[in-house]
C-alpha cells in the first residue's frame, strides 16, 4: 500500500516568511509524528498526534512552530517567521498505535535563505 | 530523559563481509523499545530491527541482526554478507514504552560497502 507521503519535497523562503509543511499518513495509522533532521545530524523530535488526544508538544522548539491534525488524516507544520537556522529536512512519521514501528516519509527540505 | 549514543561515525567493508554497527542508550526506564534505521543517499528512513526492552531473545530480520545486551545498554546491528545497497546513514533509536511515545536518535553511523 501507499506510505507516507510529505509535500512540498523541498521548499526555498526567504527569512521572516511563513511556510506550511503538510504529511498524509499511512491510512489507518492513529498516531503521526514529526521529526527534524538538521545537515550531518541525527533526528529531533517536535511534536506527536494520537488519534484525538491532545497532542505531545515537547519537542517544538519554539512558539513560531505549530502543527496540526484533522483526525486520523493529514497533518500540517507550520513555522511562522523562518530563521535561518531553521533550515533543515523535515520528516513526518505514522505508526499503527503509539506502541507500533514508525514509518518514515520521504521529508521536505527547507531551506531559509 | 533517554539518550542515544553512536559512536562510529564513518565505517567501511569489504562486500561480503559482516559488519557491527554500535549503539549504546542510557534510560532509567525499564520498558522500552530499540530500533534501527537505515537512511540511503535518498533521505527516508527505512525501518530494520526492532528489539523490546523483555525480549530474551536478539531480533534477526534477514541479514540483520541486533546483538542485545541490556546490562551493558547496549544494542550493536550487525549487517551480514554486507552488499553495495547497504552503504548508507545507520540510525539507533529508542523509544519508552510507557509515557512519551516519540523517538530520541542517535547522531548515526555512515556506512560505506567497498567492492
Amino acid at each position: 500500500g501507499a506510505g507516507v507521503s510529505q509535500s512540498p519535497s523541498n521548499k526555498v523562503t526567504e527569512k521572516g516568511k511563513d511556510v506550511e509543511l503538510r504529511c498524509d499518513p499511512i491510512s489507518g495509522h492513529t498516531a503521526l509524528y514529526w521529526y527534524r533532521q538538521r545537515l550531518g545530524q541525527g533526528l529531533e523530535f517536535l511534536i506527536y498526534f494520537q488519534g484525538n488526544s491532545a497532542p505531545d508538544k515537547s519537542g517544538l522548539p519554539s512558539d513560531r512552530f505549530s502543527a496540526e491534525r484533522t483526525g486520523e488524516s493529514v497533518s500540517t507544520l507550520t513555522i511562522q517567521r523562518t530563521q535561518q537556522e531553521d533550515s533543515a529536512v523535515y520528516l513526518c512519521a505514522s505508526s499503527p498505535t503509539h506502541t507500533d514501528t514508525q514509518y518514515f516519509g520521504p521529508g521536505t527540505r527547507l531551506t531559509v535563505l | 530523559a533517554q539518550k542515544i549514543t553512536q559512536t562510529q561515525p564513518g565505517m567501511f567493508v569489504q562486500e561480503k563481509e559482516a559488519v557491527t554497527l554500535d549503539c549504546t542508550y542510557d534510560t532509567s526506564d525499564q520498558s522500552y523499545g530499540l530500533f534501527w534505521y537505515k537512511q540511503p543517499s535518498s533521505g527516508e528512513m527505512i525501518f530494520l530491527i526492532y528489539q523490546g526492552s523483555y525480549d530474551e531473545q536478539n531480533a534477526t530480520e534477514g541479514r540483520y541482526s541486533l546483538n542485545f545486551q541490556k546490562a551493558r545498554k547496549s544494542a550493536n546491528l550487525v549487517i551480514s554478507a554486507s552488499q553495495l545497497g547497504d552503504s548508507a546513514m545507520y540510525f539507533c533509536a529508542m523509544r519508552l514504552l510507557t509515557g512519551r511515545r516519540a523517538l530520541t536518535f542517535g547522531s548515526g553511523t555512515r556506512l560505506q560497502v567497498q567492492p
